[in-house]
This record gives C-alpha cells, sequence and structure tokens, in this order.
C-alpha cells in the first residue's frame, strides 16, 4: 500500500522554524516528483512546493520562496520542508503528496493525512 | 489561473443526480483534475486530464469538458458521496485549485 506519513508540525511563533518530514512507503520513492501543499480549513489547497525525483530540480510559491526551503532524502524515503521566518498566514495543514506524472506541474496522488502548522504568539 | 467553481453548496438527497462546475479564467486544455475531500482527511483523487478515472473510483462518477469549462457529475448519489470537490489545474505555473463545492445532505 502505498502511504505518505507526515510529522514536524506544531506551534511556533512568528518568525519562528519548523521542519516538515514526510515517510513514504510502499512505492519506488527515488521515482516520483514529490510536493507540499497546504490548507486553510474552508479553502482550496494550495501548491507550497516541488521537487524532482533525484533533487536536482525545485520550485516553490512566491508566498513561500526565500523562505522554504523542500528537499529529499531517496536513501531515507523521506520528503522534508524547512520552514523559516514563519508568518501568521502560514497557519494551515500542510500535506506531502506524490506527483501522478513524471513532470513538473502534476496532479497529486496519494497524499499524506497531514500535518498542522499554527503560527502565532 | 483562477479556477471558480460552481455552485458553493449544492443540497441534495442519496439518488439524485449531482452536477459540479469548475471555470478556469483562461484555456487549460483538459488539463484538470478533480479530488474528493471529506472531513478530517486529505483530498482523494477522482479524475486526471479532465476525464480520465482514478485507481478504484467508482463508475458513478463522470468528469468532462475542456479549454476553460469542466463537469463533474455523479450519476446517483451514494451516501459516502457527501463531501467537498475540489478542482485542480496543472496547465500553468504554479498548479492551481478551486475553491471547492460541497455537496451536502437535503
Amino acid at each position: 500500500e502505498v502511504q505518505l506519513v507526515e510529522s514536524g508540525g506544531g506551534l511556533v511563533q512568528p518568525g519562528g522554524s519548523l521542519r516538515l518530514s514526510c515517510a513514504g512507503s510502499g512505492f519506488a520513492f527515488s521515482s516520483y516528483w514529490m510536493h507540499w501543499l497546504r490548507q486553510v480549513p474552508g479553502k482550496g489547497p494550495e501548491w507550497v512546493s516541488r521537487i524532482r525525483s533525484d533533487g536536482t530540480s525545485t520550485s516553490s510559491a512566491d508566498s513561500v520562496k526565500g523562505r522554504f526551503t523542500i528537499s529529499r532524502d531517496n536513501a531515507k524515503n523521506t520528503l522534508y520542508l524547512q520552514m523559516n521566518d514563519l508568518r501568521v498566514e502560514d497557519t494551515a495543514v500542510y500535506y506531502c503528496a506524490r506527483g501522478l506524472l513524471p513532470t513538473a506541474n502534476n496532479y497529486f496522488d496519494p497524499w499524506g493525512q497531514g500535518t498542522l502548522v499554527t503560527v502565532s504568539s | 489561473i483562477v479556477l471558480t467553481q460552481s455552485p458553493a453548496t449544492l443540497s441534495l438527497s442519496p439518488g439524485e443526480r449531482a452536477t459540479l462546475s469548475c471555470r478556469a479564467s483562461q484555456s487549460i486544455s483538459n488539463l484538470l483534475a478533480w479530488y474528493q475531500q471529506k472531513p478530517g482527511q486529505a483530498p482523494r483523487l477522482l479524475f486526471y486530464d479532465a476525464s480520465n478515472r482514478a485507481t478504484g473510483i467508482p463508475a458513478r462518477f463522470s468528469g468532462s469538458g475542456s479549454e476553460t469549462d469542466f463537469t463533474l457529475t455523479i450519476s446517483s448519489l451514494e451516501p459516502e458521496d457527501f463531501a467537498v470537490y475540489f478542482c485542480q489545474q496543472r496547465s500553468s505555473w504554479p498548479q492551481t485549485f478551486g475553491q471547492g463545492t460541497k455537496v451536502e445532505i437535503k
């Protein structure tokens, strides 16, 4: 069974940092583009960042560029999101997701169960 | 690219037909997906490339459309279909989602 499990969320003050992790299992992790998305309750999801299967190419949304860094360790089947200079508006449930297709712009299947990040003083 | 979903809420009874709309602010060919999300769960992929059913999705669900106008149809609502549905485009960066349509029990 394909599974993605996020961890690392929590409460952080504005300006603080968090690192999210996403452990993949049940599939050839090193063969897939991987993505981070986030969702504020009651809103549509927002794509945050993506990384190529071999880690050589990354891209992030303008809203997080320069503050968030995506990375992966294919030996550990794990995806990461380093989040720095967090803002109140970064508060959301963060999901990792596998890219459906071998392309940068993608669909997402499956998604992890999500981890809540709350930025508040 | 902005995706506009309508209606925001659809109140229907089990067994009824549901028709959900997603309109793109510019042509996206057929590069659109639909997702279903239930409370407390992650979104689940239903369709990609407008009409390709994802693995395990029942035949009562169908997707159609191209360019700027897309439709998700549920031919006969089952109790487990009451949820929020999102559309998403991959035609251009960044990938964007609609705001969702909630299908609720009437």
